[in-house]
């Protein structure tokens, strides 16, 4: 199985401040089709998951463009310019590229 | 709107069975691929089941493959998953959601417990 090594596995920022959260694949997660199936995820305390940025770096209807992803192959990466309160929780990245679908263990968000 | 609605939860001895159901609405349920997803107590997010358009494809993970069962009725827009010989292992909040991940329910909670 593909796993997916995410970190920090905690980060604390103030609001208005950049962080970055890394999500590093054991096997490359280009797809023999061209695309890259990585996908990022906020679940926020008390909440259901909710779809952040798909195949790699685009962003899903409604979610506020500070959040950004970008890499390839093994090595991915999403960035949140300005963090602010809402953003608390737990991101996670996940892989459909190979069976079975896998995620990150997570990295939990505080806001200072 | 979107909405996921799952039901079905609760309590359950070691070995027995649940089965849990998932409302769709607010789409087209038949044109989705769907997809049960499971959060153990304080603990990540693990895939558990997927199945085609049609229901004619399913996938598992090994962790479930032979004890769970995910099924559909496109006519009712539903989704279930059959869970059997449950184990304490399988205690988890179990969210529905589209394969995509793009839309997910509120969650059922199953206990294993005796």
């Amino acid at each position: 199985d593909v796993v997916l090594t995410q970190t920090p596995p905690t980060l604390s920022a103030t609001i208005g401040q950049s962080v970055s959260i890394s999500c590093r694949s054991s096997q490359s997660l280009l797809d023999s089709d061209g695309d890259t199936y990585l996908n990022w995820l906020l679940q926020r305390p008390g909440q259901s998951p909710q779809l952040l940025i798909y195949s790699v770096s685009n962003l899903e209807s409604g979610v506020p463009n500070r959040f950004s992803g970008s890499g390839s192959e093994t090595d991915f990466t999403l960035k949140i310019s300005g963090v602010e309160a809402e953003d608390l929780g737990v991101y996670y990245c996940m892989q459909a590229t190979h069976a079975p679908l896998t995620f990150g263990s997570g990295t939990k968000l505080e806001i200072k | 709107e979107v909405q996921l609605v799952e039901s079905g939860g609760g309590l359950v001895q070691p070995g027995r069975s649940l089965k849990l159901s998932c409302a769709a609405s607010g789409f087209t349920f038949s044109n989705y691929y769907m997809a049960w997803v499971r959060q153990a107590p304080k603990k990540g997010l693990e895939w558990v089941a997927t199945i085609s358009t049609s229901g004619s494809r399913t996938y598992y993970p090994d962790s479930v493959k032979g004890r769970f069962t995910i099924s559909r009725d496109n006519a009712k827009s539903s989704l279930y998953l059959q869970m059997n010989s449950l184990k304490s292992e399988d205690t988890a909040t179990y969210y529905c959601a589209r394969h995509e991940m793009d839309a997910w329910g509120q969650g059922a909670s199953v206990t294993v417990s005796s």
